[in-house]
């Protein structure tokens, strides 16, 4: 149990192109998702939290009209880089809270973005 | 704010001996939690072991077990019978239990295991 997906595992696009990244909880409802980044050999980085239903909250430093973030239901939330450029390039996770449930997040197997 | 220090960059271990990650944390909450997750090479983040700050008992999940202690603010994890698949990195991670930025992690900056055959 507890699965979290994300599609696509790989992306690369041109620059100034739109890229969307799914994130789902396929076996449990997520009442919060998380988006973050990683860099090579680093920590994870969040990015925001989203909430189903209600917008996103976004860190400190992290552009809200450059990485869009929808939640529209208990099982899925998308984050679209807008106009990518080459230092959006990174990785990106998503995790997934369960409804009503206790404290751990889920987490997805990461999309990889490559911006040229 | 939180913040949570693993402060061994790097870590070995020979296949089936014992080794010990260490992670210490700041907080002024009383209520909480703490996690290990593991990041293989697929990078797929993968949960390790879970610690609820009220319960006294170390959390044991197999050949994974943890050294809470609360006063010192420390979570270190124990892995026994070292295996290849646990060769990864290893995120120590803290959460509140409620008021703003609850159910934010805040994590470590990770420690390298690499198991040796």
């Amino acid at each position: 149990g507890a699965v979290v997906s994300q599609h696509p595992s790989r992306v690369i696009c041109k620059s100034g192109t739109s890229v969307k990244i799914e994130c789902r909880s396929l076996d449990f409802q997520a009442t919060t998702m998380f988006w973050y980044r990683q860099f090579p050999k680093k920590s994870l980085m969040l990015m925001a939290t989203s909430n189903e239903g209600s917008k996103a909250t976004y860190e400190q430093g992290v552009e809200k009209d450059k990485f869009l973030i929808n939640h529209a239901s208990l099982t899925l939330s998308t984050l679209t880089v807008t106009s990518a450029h080459p230092e959006d390039s990174s990785f990106y996770i998503c995790s997934a809270r369960p409804q009503g449930g206790i404290e751990t997040q889920y987490f997805g197997p990461g999309t990889r973005l490559l911006v040229l | 704010a939180q913040t949570v220090t693993q402060s061994q960059p790097e870590m070995s271990v020979q296949e089936a001996e014992t080794v010990t990650l260490s992670c210490t944390y700041d907080t002024s909450e009383n209520n909480y939690y703490l996690f290990w997750y593991k990041q293989p090479p697929s990078r797929q983040m993968i949960l390790v072991i879970r610690q609820e700050a009220y319960k006294q008992q170390n959390a044991t999940e197999n050949r994974f077990s943890v050294n809470f202690q609360k006063a010192a603010k420390s979570f270190s994890l124990k892995i026994s019978d070292s295996q290849l698949g646990d060769t990864a990195m290893y995120f120590c991670a803290f959460i509140r239990s409620s008021g703003a930025g609850s159910y934010q992690l805040t994590f470590g900056k990770g420690t390298k295991l690499s198991v040796i055959p």
